[in-house]
């Protein structure tokens, strides 16, 4: 079975600073999909930035961007120039390759952004 | 991205009725539509996995005589608790997905079973 760990429950960061936000997993797959999803108080589930294993470039949508370790399991998230809005929690989630699988997510780390 | 619907948003019921829970994908045709529950500051447990035309394939420890999930059509799924209790109550979510794309989350359910 595939483990998704968050190591940070709550993270803090600044208006306008880079903050980020870790991410581990575990599987035998050499295939397969990793996201982060945000979740606003409204409780609403936003897609943030999806990577696909088999590609070795990091993703990136705007202010945000990840760090993908393949060899290392690692998924980071990085939000630079960071706004009120940012502020949510945030889970990092697997997926297998295959169609029809659900996701698996860690814990969440919960952001605070202060002014 | 898809949109994605849920009736109701927030939900009160009595001990011991059933409540039935709508997912709606409004501009996409989900093959497949999962179900989480979320408690209060926690993460997304997944409940279970419905295809379109199948039976609801139920995670470990979840009942499926209690939790009753249909798949009808490619674009509606529906979820019923059925003799409700107060440690029912909870976020539910379900989510939709076509193939190896992206899922799409609806805005969820709140329910408080009193």
């Amino acid at each position: 079975a595939q483990t998704v760990t968050q190591s940070q429950p709550e993270m803090s960061v600044q208006e306008a600073e880079t903050v980020t936000l870790s991410c581990t997993y575990d599987t035998s797959e050499s295939d397969y999909y990793l996201f982060w999803y945000k979740q606003p108080p409204s409780r609403q589930m936003i897609l943030v930035i999806r990577q696909e294993a088999y590609k070795q470039q990091n993703a990136t949508e705007n202010r945000f961007s990840v760090n993908f370790q393949k060899a290392a399991k690692s998924f980071s998230l990085k939000i630079s120039d960071s706004q009120l809005g940012d502020a949510a929690m945030y889970f990092c989630a697997y997926r297998p390759i295959n169609s029809g699988y659900a996701l698996n997510f860690g814990k969440g780390t919960s952001l605070l952004v202060t002014p | 991205g898809a949109v994605v619907s849920q009736h109701p948003s927030r939900v009160i019921c009595k001990s011991g009725t059933s409540v039935k829970i709508e997912c709606r994908s409004l501009d996409f045709q989900a093959t497949t539509m999962f179900w989480y529950r979320q408690f209060p500051k926690k993460s997304l447990m997944l409940m279970a996995t419905s295809n379109e035309g199948s039976k609801a394939t139920y995670e470990q420890g979840v009942e499926k005589d209690k939790f009753l999930i249909n798949h009808a059509s490619l674009t509606l799924s529906t979820l019923t608790v059925t003799s409700a209790h107060p440690e029912d109550s909870s976020f539910y979510i379900c989510s939709v997905g076509r193939g190896q794309e992206t899922q799409y989350f609806g805005p969820g359910t709140r329910l408080l079973v009193l």
